[in-house]
């Protein structure tokens, strides 16, 4: 069975620092992986879309990487905001459109 | 716009009160999924649609009922709600080839009293 781990749980950092958000899982037999971002009480938004192929995704300040031999894969923020506070959440997608998340990584950007 | 779409947004209920909680895609695809997030237990899928009138289970389909009569719609039919299933419900959908994105609705949240 696919288990999807992300580390930390929660990180709070000052506002213009890079981070790294890390997303673990068991079975790398995977079509692609996505990063969501999650506003409390809200709904999923896409931020990035990986396929098995690819080694990386970028979009602005987001740049997502993924190593499906090593089952990993990293989102990078960079210069973050407060406004870049939410939880993110991974999530990999193997046959039959079977989508696995993780627990998720809820970031605090202070001021 | 591409979306999906569901309601209601937000659902009180009384336990054994039939409900129905709507989903509709708009991009003519082929699956549609339910998912509950709860906290600590992240998403769990409840049911998922390969097609028009294919369904399966996902993980946790117990207390759950889903019909697909039509492509674009995905209702989840709770027949007697309980207390423990108040969560934060999401519809998702995609087309049905591997790697494609897999797109979700804003979300219900229901409480069941």
């Amino acid at each position: 069975k696919q288990e999807v781990t992300q580390i930390p749980a929660a990180l709070s950092v000052p506002e213009g620092e890079n981070l790294v958000l890390n997303c673990s899982f068991t079975d790398s037999a995977i079509y692609n992986l996505q990063w969501f971002r999650q506003d409390p009480g809200k709904g999923l938004t896409s931020l990035l879309l990986i396929q098995s192929s690819q080694r990386e995704q970028t979009s602005g300040r987001l740049n997502a990487s993924l190593d499906t031999s090593s089952g990993r894969s990293t989102l990078y923020i960079a210069a973050s905001q407060p406004g870049d506070s939410a939880t993110y959440l991974c999530a990999v997608v193997r046959g039959n459109n079977d989508m696995r998340f993780g627990a998720g990584t809820r970031l605090t950007v202070k001021p | 716009e591409a979306q999906v779409t569901q309601n209601p947004r937000y659902l009180i209920t009384v336990t054994g009160k039939k409900l129905t909680v709507t989903c509709s895609q708009n991009m003519n695809h082929e699956y549609m999924s339910w998912y509950r997030q709860d906290p600590g237990l992240g998403l769990r899928q409840i049911y998922y649609s390969m097609n028009v009138e294919v369904t399966d289970k996902g993980d946790v389909p117990e207390g759950y009922k889903v019909s697909r009569k039509e492509k674009r719609n995905f209702p989840l039919i709770l027949e007697s709600p309980s207390p423990n299933q108040t969560s934060l419900y999401f519809c998702a959908s995609s087309y049905l080839t591997g790697g494609n994105e897999q797109y979700f609705g804003p979300g219900t949240r229901l409480t069941v009293t």
